[in-house]
């Protein structure tokens, strides 16, 4: 089966870094994803790590441990319509599963 | 950039009819596309690989017969929700990888199905 796990919800303050973590236990790993999904809406595209180490892509940044089974996903400069749900989601064989994702709210 | 669309965007039925949602690659071939179900506040859940020319693979305790998937082209996969009732009321997505490169799956838009 597939397990991946990441805190329900957050919360942080416009300007501030925030780090949302994901771990995983997958038959299969061919690939780690995050996406943003705002309510409503399909998720986008934000990173993606095969390799260990950090991905580093404007203000997100994304970090991958395969041995650990452990990602996290680096948000700087917090900007008020960054409040969204972060979905991290692993890729077995082509498909992708996805863990329950983590609702950021960003304060002023 | 890559684009997946959906039609309809959101639907409203009676239980017990069927309801069709299109997905289209709009400026790509996709021989393979992935549809998921979302529950409000859950993440999205495969449901089944659409696979262009062949029949679609399903993930366990998905029905085959209730939700029916067919891969007509290399641009269109449609999903047909079967006799629907209330509780398959969600929201529908369906993606699509572009080939070479990281296979990153692109999103359609989605589409709202609210089974009366």
């Amino acid at each position: 089966g597939q397990n991946i796990d990441q805190p329900t919800e957050m919360t942080a303050t416009e300007g501030a870094i925030v780090q949302i973590n994901c771990t995983y236990q997958t038959s299969g790993f061919n690939g780690l994803f995050w996406y943003q999904q705002h309510a409503g809406e399909a998720p986008t595209f934000l990173s993606y790590n095969v390799l260990d180490g950090l991905e580093e892509k404007g203000r997100f940044s994304s970090f991958l441990s395969r041995s650990k089974g452990y990602s996290y996903l680096l948000l700087k400069e917090l900007q008020m319509k960054d409040s969204a749900s972060y979905l991290c989601a692993v890729r077995d064989l082509g498909r992708l599963y996805f863990g329950r994702g983590t609702q950021l709210t960003v304060w002023p | 950039g890559a684009v997946v669309s959906q039609h309809p965007s959101w639907v409203i039925c009676k239980s017990g009819t069927s309801v069709k949602i299109e997905c289209r690659s709009l400026d790509f071939q996709a021989t393979t596309m992935f549809w998921y179900r979302q529950f409000p506040k859950q993440s999205l859940m495969l449901m089944a690989t659409s696979n262009e020319g062949s029949k679609a693979t399903y993930e366990q305790g998905v029905e085959k017969d209730k939700f029916l998937i067919n891969h007509a082209s290399l641009t269109l996969s449609t999903l047909t929700v079967t006799s629907a009732h209330p509780e398959d009321s969600s929201f529908y997505i369906c993606s699509a990888p572009i080939a070479g490169g990281t296979d990153t799956q692109y999103f359609g838009p989605g589409t709202r199905l609210t089974v009366l």
